[in-house]
């Protein structure tokens, strides 16, 4: 059963900096892409970064771009979201997912983590 | 970026009524579309990709059809587990995009 266990959400101000991590187990993480998907309160979905298998191939939300960065590290099986100059509006539950396949690499989302909430206030 | 909305935004029903959500995009996104089911308190399931493919554990009474901008999710006959909120999600071209949302609540 695929587990992705994100850690690092909490209350943070204005303009600071907060790392999520996402610990993924019971697959072999360094073979699919990954993605951060976030939610704010009582709002929807909103898609925030995807980073290829072997972390060379990014994208970012243009909401988040330049403020916002994610990586990976395969041989610990952990995804991250280094957040910048953090504003009230990134205040969401941030979800990491996975792909649904291997390949073809298909941005379905069909493992979700339960989330880490991050709250920007002062 | 593809914008998706969705239709209602939220209804009211009773278990065995036949529920239809819509999904309409900003340009054509071929078959390049995802339907999730999201209940309180628990993370978002995908429930259908590609339009009509249904995920594996996915009751049948679900069901997804259209192509290129026109999208529907059908409910055949609506379960008490079946009230929580339902998102479309485009996968044709990045940046992803997801609907607003569909909350479906007990009448």
């Amino acid at each position: 059963q695929v587990q992705l266990v994100e850690s690092g959400g909490g209350v943070v101000q204005p303009g600071r900096s907060l790392r999520l991590s996402c610990a993924a187990s019971k697959f072999t993480f360094s073979s699919y892409s990954m993605h951060w998907v976030r939610q704010a309160p009582g709002k929807g979905l909103e898609w925030v970064a995807v980073i290829s298998s072997d972390g060379i191939t990014k994208h970012h939300a243009d909401s988040v771009k330049g403020r916002f960065t994610i990586s990976r590290d395969n041989s610990k099986n952990t995804l991250f979201l280094q957040m910048n100059s953090l504003r009230s509006d990134d205040t969401a539950v941030y979800f990491c997912a996975r792909d649904r396949t291997l390949i073809p690499v298909v941005p379905i989302f069909q493992h979700w983590g339960q989330g880490t909430l991050v709250t920007v206030s002062s | 970026a593809i914008q998706l909305t969705q239709s209602p935004s939220s209804l009211s029903t009773s278990v065995g009524d036949r529920v239809t959500i819509a999904c309409r995009a900003s340009q054509d996104i071929s078959s390049a579309l995802a339907w999730y089911q999201e209940r309180p308190g628990e993370a978002p399931k995908l429930l259908i990709y590609d339009v009509s493919s249904l995920e594996s554990g996915v009751p049948s009474r679900f069901s997804g059809s259209g192509s290129g901008t026109d999208f529907t999710l059908t409910i055949s006959s609506l379960q008490p587990e079946d009230f929580a909120t339902y998102y479309c999600q485009q996968f044709d071209s990045y940046p992803l995009t997801f609907g607003g949302g569909t909350k479906v609540e007990i009448k």
